[in-house]
């Protein structure tokens, strides 16, 4: 079965620092990947995902994720991270011997200072 | 309205104590799921389900059970709580047409056993 990890599980950051949250999964075959997010109180969101194609790819507020398949990581960034990117972030896996269904990371909760 | 309704949103109960986490979406989505999130662990999946007559364990039903009353709900059931049973639950739903695409989460039920 396949395994997801998140490496940071707290991270803090000042307003304007740059971000860069890791992801690694276990599977060897074709995955397709995602990064959700969980403002406080809230839902997950989808912030971006990576069928196939272009290996780096852009999600709403700013985020991209760069997929390196030797690596087996899709790691998140953000140049410059707001106070209200505040909230927790997690990686998840769906492997083509899955189905439809996504396997996730630990989580990393993210506190930016104003 | 949300389009997938977590009830109730928080909720103490005593060990021993039978209880029921009930979820309906307007998604028109077949698939449901629901989910737990421990600190650190991540989202693992209880039980989840294909259509009403379908019904599938996940990585960790031990101590649960499910109900698809409707394609729209989907119930979860603590037949006597324990301690660990302590988390935040989520329930999420998908469209098999969308695959992988479309997964939507209900805000989640926090669930504390005293």
């Amino acid at each position: 079965a396949q395994s997801v990890s998140q490496h940071n599980h707290h991270v803090i950051l000042s307003e304007a620092a740059s971000l860069e949250l890791g992801c690694n999964y276990s599977y060897g075959g074709t995955v397709n990947l995602f990064w959700y997010v969980q403002y406080p109180g809230q839902h997950l969101q989808l912030l971006l995902k990576y069928f196939s194609g272009d290996p780096l790819v852009k999600g709403i507020k700013g985020f991209e994720a760069e997929f390196i398949k030797s690596k087996f990581s899709f790691n998140l960034r953000k140049p410059s991270v707001q106070w209200s990117d505040t909230a927790e972030y997690f990686c998840a896996v769906n492997a083509d011997n899955a189905g439809n269904m996504l396997t996730f990371g630990g989580g990393t909760r993210l506190m930016v200072k104003p | 309205d949300a389009d997938v309704t977590q009830t109730p949103r928080n909720r103490i109960t005593k060990t021993g104590k039978r209880i029921m986490l009930e979820c309906s979406q307007t998604k028109g989505h077949d698939r449901m799921y629901w989910y737990r999130q421990d600190p650190g662990l991540g989202l693992r999946l209880i039980y989840y389900s294909f259509d009403v007559k379908d019904i599938n364990k996940g990585e960790i039903s031990d101590g649960y059970s499910v109900s698809r009353q409707a394609q729209a709900k989907f119930s979860l059931s603590l037949e006597s709580a324990i301690p660990n049973q302590t988390a935040l639950y989520f329930c999420a739903t998908s469209d098999s047409r969308q695959g992988i695409y479309g997964y939507t989460f209900g805000s989640g039920t926090r669930l504390t056993v005293v």
